[in-house]
């Protein structure tokens, strides 16, 4: 079965800060994974996503992720966080493209001036 | 882009009322789509699968007959919490496969759903 593991259930990083939020995965075959973003009261908002090729994976907002197999891991990386970052992330899985995933806890990033 | 809209945003309802809540994609065709349940400063789970013009399929531990499912055109996608309690108040949120080529899934923005 699959699993999403975000260790860090809150993070804070002064703005200017890079960025690093955890997530490891468990499944028996390559993953679909995907990063989400949600603020307060809203829906969800995709950062980017791993399909295959590349494990280095761009997405918006400056976001970036990197897919280690070896460590079962996707973790998601900013150069410099803005204010405007503050959000709960959630990493999710899925076993093939289109189909429904499985979430993480989610980490709460809170930026500080 | 891909757009999934739900509607209403919010509802607040009093106990053993129902609550019908709908899911839609604006600019493409969805034969599947999910619900998914979250409640405060917790993570999404999935409670049922739509399909269109077939019974849905639940999770297990999520009750079908108090949580109904219909899908009933490629669009449209309804839930309807029936005779709803308290510890029924929660963030559901609606996803929606894309028939096309990549065959991608889209969220909708959520329904806050409060029971009194």
């Amino acid at each position: 079965a699959q699993s999403v593991t975000q260790p860090d259930i809150h993070i804070t990083v002064s703005e200017g800060a890079s960025l690093e939020l955890r997530c490891n995965y468990s499944y028996g075959a390559t993953p679909y994974l995907f990063w989400y973003v949600q603020s307060p009261g809203q829906g969800l908002q995709l950062l980017l996503k791993y399909f295959s090729g590349d494990t280095l994976v761009q997405g918006i907002k400056g976001f970036e992720a990197e897919f280690k197999r070896s460590q079962s891991s996707f973790n998601l990386r900013k150069p410099s966080v803005h204010w405007s970052d503050a959000a709960e992330y959630f990493c999710a899985v899925g076993a093939v493209s289109g189909y429904a995933l499985n979430f993480g806890k989610g980490t709460s990033l809170l930026v500080t001036p | 882009g891909a757009v999934v809209s739900q509607h209403p945003s919010w509802v607040i309802c009093k106990s053993g009322t129902s609550v019908k809540i709908e899911c839609r994609s604006l600019d493409f065709q969805a034969t599947t789509m999910f619900w998914y349940r979250q409640f405060p400063k917790q993570s999404l789970m999935l409670m049922a699968t739509s399909n269109e013009g077939s019974k849905a399929t639940y999770e297990q531990g999520v009750e079908k007959d108090k949580f109904l499912i219909n899908h009933a055109s490629l669009t449209l996608s309804t839930l309807t919490v029936t005779s709803a309690h308290p510890e029924d108040s929660s963030f559901y949120i609606c996803s929606a496969r894309d028939d096309g080529e990549y065959n991608e899934q889209f969220f909708g923005p959520g329904t806050r759903l409060t029971v009194l």
